[in-house]
């Protein structure tokens, strides 16, 4: 079974772009989580998707935001970019129980 | 407030000795909590899963232990290895339901084994 996968690995954008991360969950999940990580703050939740609906979203401003495809894959976008915005972006699936969650191998956002 | 404290914060040991992480929590209501490892430059990996009845559970080199009651748990690497060079995360969950929201992160415990 192949593993929840994030494309890209790595970007680098400058201070005002604006940025698309891309994740497709392990077959079958149908949940779609999002978390920011950075030396400083460690994991930080953004938002969650079920079944194309966001059902959580965390303490993050509207610059960030996310959708999810009716094949459960998801998007993250992040408007103005802000150098504080550089981390690891990581991306988990879980099926629809207890959550079980499987993260992505990350995005390396990088911002200048 | 919801926190997850871990420590230390960081610490090196030497290949073959044992080493504990430890978690305490202000986390309620608690569902369950998980101790991840996540090598450098990856997503984290789940090691354990303990409910609120469970006080201890082992994978392979791994042992995690878990008191409700002064809300710790620690996490036991038993003759460890190189590749257990990581930063080891604990997660608690808040128990509202299968919402992936509901998770409180502490900010881990990043371990150095050295030769």
């Amino acid at each position: 079974k192949a593993g929840v996968t994030q494309t890209p690995r790595y970007l680098i954008k400058t201070r005002g772009q604006q940025v698309t991360l891309s994740c497709s969950p392990i077959s079958g999940h149908r949940s779609v989580s999002w978390y920011q990580q950075t030396p400083g703050q460690g994991l930080q939740f953004l938002f969650e998707y079920f079944s194309e609906t966001q059902r959580n979203k965390g303490n993050f401003p509207g610059r960030f935001s996310g959708r999810q495809f009716s094949n459960s894959r998801s998007e993250m976008n992040v408007s103005t970019l802000e150098l504080g915005d550089s981390a690891l972006y990581l991306c988990a699936s879980s099926s629809a129980g207890p959550p079980l969650e499987y993260f992505g191998p990350g995005t390396r956002l990088t911002v200048l | 407030k919801n926190q997850v404290e871990q420590s230390p914060q960081s610490l090196i040991i030497l290949e073959g000795k044992n080493c504990t992480l430890q978690c305490n929590y202000t986390v309620s209501p608690f569902s369950n909590l998980r101790w991840y490892k996540q090598d450098t430059g990856r997503g984290p990996v789940s090691l354990t899963i303990m409910t609120f009845s469970e006080n201890t559970k082992s994978n392979g080199r791994y042992t995690a232990t878990l008191d409700a009651d002064t809300k710790q748990s620690s996490l036991h690497i038993t003759a460890s290895q190189l590749s257990d060079s990581a930063s080891y995360i604990c997660v608690v969950s808040l128990n509202y339901g299968g919402s992936q929201g509901n998770l409180i992160f502490g900010k881990g415990t990043k371990l150095s084994v050295k030769p």
